[in-house]
């Protein structure tokens, strides 16, 4: 069964910071990996999605990698903004079925 | 419309009542996902739709929980007889192809179950 850990969970860091989210997954056959962020009260916005044949996707300031035989991806968040303040979801689409598998996400706080 | 709709957005019920809750997908998109969102958690996935096949509704918690789609568009899930437990933030999400196709969320219905 598909387990996925996000550490850590919570963060807190002065603007300008550059940052590193993790997400760890038991099973590594996977379909692809997404990022996503979710503000407080609204739904969730896709940031990166990686497909299982790639290593990396890059948005902006925003970057994510994959290492699936090691079951780990990160998010790197460079130079950071009071508007990067959200929660940070992991989700894991496993191979043989529909459904993402979350983690419980990184709460992060940008301190201006 | 431009991305994924839910409605209502809040919904307080009495422990007992019935609720429907309705998500728009975005036009064309073949797939529709429900998710349950607990406080402080991430989503859980309820059920899937192909058009207006139900594929997989592993995740419905109970017999209490029911979804449908009937003309492959609009879905509506419906509890029933509502518990404290099932307060919750209930996603939908639609794609435009199955897996590994990106899944587009909508902003959820609050329930709050009193």
């Amino acid at each position: 069964k598909q387990e996925v850990t996000q550490i850590p969970a919570a963060l807190s860091v002065p603007e300008g910071e550059n940052l590193v989210l993790n997400c760890s997954f038991t099973d590594s056959a996977i379909y692809n990996l997404q990022w996503f962020r979710q503000d407080p009260g609204k739904g969730l916005t896709s940031l990166l999605l990686i497909q299982s044949s790639q290593r990396e996707q890059t948005s902006g300031r925003l970057n994510a990698s994959l290492d699936k035989s090691s079951g780990r991806s990160t998010l790197y968040i460079a130079a950071s903004q009071p508007g990067d303040s959200a929660t940070y979801l992991c989700a894991v689409s496993t191979s043989g079925t529909y459904k993402y598998i979350f983690g419980t996400g990184t709460r992060l706080k940008v301190l201006a | 419309g431009a991305g994924v709709s839910q409605s209502p957005r809040y919904k307080v019920a009495k422990r007992g009542q019935d609720v429907a809750l309705r998500c728009d997908p975005i036009s064309g998109h073949v797939s529709l996902f429900w998710y349950q969102q607990a406080l402080g958690q991430g989503p859980e996935f309820l059920t899937y739709f192909q058009n207006e096949a139900q594929l997989d509704k592993s995740g419905l918690p109970s017999d209490r929980f029911f979804a449908e789609r009937p003309e492959g568009s609009v879905s509506t899930l419906k509890i029933q007889r509502t518990q404290q437990e099932d307060s919750a933030v209930y996603l939908c999400a639609s794609s435009l192809g199955g897996p590994p196709d990106t899944q587009y969320f909508g902003p959820g219905t609050r329930l709050t179950v009193l």
